[in-house]
């Protein structure tokens, strides 16, 4: 069965501070990694997506498939970075269900 | 820039009732879906639609859930006989991968939050 995980519940950083929040996956095929945020009293919104191979807010991700991990990282943390960060995996790259881990929040702190 | 949306965005009930759930997607998306979040839980998918049929549903979308697309506009989840353990947020999702080069994007609504007593 497909499964994301998200080790860390609560990552809290002071602002300039880097980050990075992690997600490993399990799935014998070729999935789509993503990563979705919420911010505080918003919907939940794409950030990134590993085949673009684009930073976003200056977020980026890598997918190693070796490793099974899709891990989130930025180098300097911004409080307006303080959200709901969610991990997610298709199975293709076509239209499908969406399977999330169970998010971490980060606190970036002034 | 277009939104899904969701009503009511807040539904307490009892026990044993039923409630549907409404989204408008966006405008011409073509694919549609539910998942839900108990509290400090995952999000969960529930169904997916498409061509006015389910394509996909979890194992939590049993015989007192459905869903519909009765006109042009709304996207509905309907639970027949809702139970405690319903009490959850709703989010609709829409997308459309022609529109988005051939890379589906989903777009999801502010959610429904839902209160069985």
């Amino acid at each position: 069965a497909q499964r994301v995980t998200q080790p860390e519940k609560l990552l809290s950083v002071f602002k300039g501070a880097p980050v990075e929040l992690k997600c490993n996956y399990s799935y014998s095929g070729s999935p789509e990694l993503f990563w979705y945020v919420q911010y505080s009293r918003q919907r939940l919104q794409l950030l990134l997506r590993h085949i673009s191979r684009e930073s976003i807010k200056g977020f980026t991700a890598d997918l190693n498939k070796g490793e099974t991990s899709f891990h989130l990282k930025k180098p300097f943390a911004q409080e307006e970075d303080s959200a709901m960060y969610y991990c997610a995996l298709k199975r293709s790259y076509n239209t499908d269900k969406l399977i999330f881990g169970t998010g971490t929040r980060l606190q970036v702190f002034p | 820039e277009p939104e899904v949306t969701q009503t009511p965005s807040h539904q307490v009930t009892q026990m044993g009732q039923e409630v549907i759930l409404r989204c408008v997607p966006i405008s011409n998306h073509l694919y549609f879906y539910w998942y839900r979040q108990i509290l400090g839980q995952k999000v969960e998918f529930l169904v997916s639609f498409y061509n006015n049929e389910i394509s996909e549903k979890s194992e939590i979308f049993d015989d007192q859930f459905s869903v519909e697309r009765p006109d042009g506009s709304n996207f509905t989840l309907k639970i027949r006989s809702t139970k405690l353990e319903d009490s959850a947020m709703y989010f609709c999702a829409s997308s459309d991968p022609k529109k988005q080069g051939g890379l589906e994007t989903q777009y999801f609504g502010p959610g429904t939050r839902l209160l069985v007593l």
